[in-house]
């Protein structure tokens, strides 16, 4: 079966630090892979999606980038974080294209 | 105007009830219907997909399509204290758009012993 993992769980930063998130998908190959993000009682906002390795596409002009440096590897990074960064990450994956699985997601606060 | 209109309640039923929630869109392009589940501080659950207009049943879960009026609907039979969560409708349009989801901003259900 298929597993997708997200680390970390929990993160506070500081603005202007650099960040880093990751996820992982297991038991699938070439899914597509999706960042999201989810402020405070909001829905979520498609950050980049991916079809393949080093593709990448960008939804939303912003602070943040996205590389997939292996098949089920995806990361969002920031060179310097903004206070309107915090909020919950979440990737997901999918293989029939509208069906897509979430990840536990990362809760960020830019402090 | 947001492409996908959801009431964010919050939305209190006794156990037992009938739950009906419901979303609005205006992109007529899109062809796929989906509605997730999402506990406090989790990600969300993909509960059920259905494609263009009719109904759809998994258990106490039917979900509505209803393309010419650009509703949607899910409703819960016989709701239970677990179905408590938020409830996040999304769409996406066929073709190329790679399955790239606009979600709703999700109603919040309480369901009461």
């Amino acid at each position: 079966s298929q597993t997708i993992h997200q680390w970390p769980a929990t993160l506070v930063q500081p603005v202007g630090s650099p960040l880093s998130l990751e996820c992982t998908v297991e038991g699938t190959s070439n899914p597509n892979l999706y960042w999201y993000r989810q402020a405070a009682g909001r829905g979520l906002q498609l950050l980049f999606y991916s079809v393949g390795i080093g593709q990448i596409s960008s939804e939303v002009p912003q602070n943040l980038s996205a590389s997939r440096p292996q098949d089920r590897q995806f990361i969002l990074s920031s060179k310097k974080l903004l206070l309107s960064d915090s909020g919950f990450y979440l990737c997901a994956w999918s293989v029939i294209i509208h069906e897509q699985y979430f990840g536990p997601g990362t809760r960020l606060t830019v402090t | 105007q947001k492409e996908v209109e959801q009431d964010p309640g919050p939305l209190s039923v006794p156990e037992g009830a009938i739950v009906s929630l419901n979303c609005t869109y205006s992109n007529s392009a899109f062809q796929y219907f989906m509605w997730y589940r999402q506990y406090s501080r989790k990600g969300p659950e993909l509960l059920m997909y259905t494609y263009s207009s009719g109904n759809k049943e998994d258990g106490r879960f039917t979900a509505q399509v209803d393309k010419s009026s650009k509703y949607i609907s899910l409703f819960i039979r016989d709701s239970q204290p677990s179905d408590s969560a938020t409830y996040l409708c999304a769409m996406s349009a066929g073709g190329t758009s790679y399955g790239k989801l606009t979600f709703g901003q999700g109603t919040i259900l309480t369901v009461h012993p």
